[in-house]
């Protein structure tokens, strides 16, 4: 049971490149989320998907799409990398009382 | 204000000891409320979830709920060095969960 799946780790993209970060979980969870993580400033949501079909921006959604493919798939896209995104990116899958969370990746933007 | 507010810390604690971590929120309608342990360079990891006011004890750990006050907190009795991490304090609303900045633990041998 692999649970929750990331790709990439790690990222190195230039000023202005795009890629998308993807996620799967093969728990038949119906939500899903992203978030990033910065020092200090703890997890914050990105965009979450309640459910197959629907997608909702969360705090901080500029610079960054998703898309729910599926049940089992969200990836998030970044159109034009900037410094800023810099982070580390955490998918999540939540059923009832628990968020199970990807391994993470790792993005510098330089 | 933001929805989940907790202190970074660090907090340090001598081994034996009890640490107490501490949250607030600012959704009343907030529904369940969670506790993760974070690992430098891993991924979250569910400690504990309370929904009811009162208190919840799982081995060394105890969650404490007070939506009147809307505050939630975790106690860990006898704390050992393996306990030193990031405690993210959680918290769901309709549909989301947002987590706070985290509070560092450090255990002190």
């Amino acid at each position: 049971n692999a649970g929750v799946t990331q790709t990439p780790k790690f990222q190195v993209l230039k000023t202005g490149q795009s890629m998308t970060l993807q996620c799967a979980q093969d728990m038949n969870h119906n939500s899903m989320y992203w978030y990033r993580q910065d020092p200090g400033m703890g997890l914050r949501l990105i965009y979450y998907s309640a459910s197959e079909g629907t997608t909702d921006k969360g705090e901080v959604p500029n610079g960054y799409n998703v898309s729910r493919l599926n049940k089992r798939e969200f990836s998030l896209r970044l159109e034009s990398a900037a410094p800023s995104q810099t982070s580390v990116y955490f998918c999540a899958s939540t059923f009832g009382t628990e968020a199970f969370f990807g391994q993470g990746t790792r993005l510098t933007v330089v | 204000q933001k929805e989940v507010e907790q202190n970074s810390g660090p907090l340090s604690v001598p081994e034996g000891a009890i640490a107490s971590l501490n949250c607030t929120y600012s959704d009343r309608g907030s529904q369940s409320f969670f506790w993760y342990r974070q690992y430098s360079g891993k991924s979250p990891e569910l400690i504990m979830f309370i929904y009811s006011n009162g208190d919840k004890e799982d081995g060394r750990f105890t969650a404490q709920l007070n939506k009147a006050s809307q505050y939630v907190s975790l106690l860990i009795r006898d704390s050992q060095p393996s306990d030193s991490a990031t405690y993210l304090c959680a918290v769901r609303g309709y549909q989301k969960v947002t987590f706070g900045i985290g509070t560092k633990l450090q255990v002190i041998p």
